[in-house]
């Protein structure tokens, strides 16, 4: 099956720092790739959505300049959490989905569990 | 109301029982169907898709009601390596793109020797 990865895997870091993580598609090409948030005991929940060459969509509440999104290539997207306090410690997760799949099946990277001190 | 509502859990169940999952969408535009499985603090990966006809794989069973936006997942035999949080997704079409995904909040499985 289609292989993401995600890096890193853990970052703790001091509040008022920037952090990027990185989403990789390995073995095949994202158009789209889909940024998500998950905190303890709750579901995922999305952030924004992310298409090669254009700027990302970001969801209702979602601030876009603090949460920046690039997707420069097929197979790269970075999310940077700017300033980041401790209110930002969370899980990371991307998804990819493949260019030519039309069913539209999501692969998902394995996470990044962020905690800002 | 959430878009995707499941079965609070936790539920707790001794090996060989068959439990059942449900889980109700709100947007009757939702257009494809899942059941992913998320293990502690690691991504979700996904189990199986829901057809209208309903579809099988293996001990598991999904069904679907588009009439009354239910989703099920029904797991007999259920083994110690099936506990873990089930997640009912919707996969919601935008603007003629292949759409998002909305998850649940997720339903906890523990099964007990």
């Amino acid at each position: 099956g289609a292989v993401v990865s995600q890096h890193p895997s853990r970052v703790i870091c001091k509040s008022g720092t920037s952090v990027k993580i990185e989403c990789r598609s390995l073995d095949f090409q994202a158009t789209t790739m889909f940024w998500y948030r998950q905190f303890p005991k709750q579901s995922l929940m999305l952030m924004a959505t992310s298409n090669e060459g254009s700027k990302a969509t970001y969801e209702q509440g979602v601030e876009k300049d603090k949460f920046l999104i690039n997707h420069a290539s097929l197979t790269l997207s970075t999310l940077t959490v700017t300033s980041a306090h401790p209110e930002d410690s969370s899980f990371y997760i991307c998804s990819a989905r493949d260019w030519g799949d039309s069913y539209n099946e999501q692969f998902f990277g394995p996470g990044t569990r962020l905690t800002v001190l | 109301r959430k878009e995707v509502e499941q079965d609070p859990g936790p539920f707790n169940v001794p090996e060989g029982a068959t439990v059942a999952f449900n889980c109700t969408y709100s947007n009757s535009a939702s257009q494809s169907f899942f059941w992913y499985r998320q293990d502690c603090r690691k991504e979700p990966k996904l189990l199986m898709s829901v057809y209208s006809s309903g579809n099988e794989d293996g001990r598991f069973t999904a069904q679907l009601n588009r009439a009354s936006q239910y989703i099920s997942l029904l797991i007999r035999d259920s083994k110690l390596s099936d506990s873990a949080t089930y997640l009912c997704v919707v996969n919601k079409r935008v603007n003629n793109q292949g759409g998002k995904l909305i998850f649940g909040q997720g339903t906890e499985l523990s099964v007990k020797p």
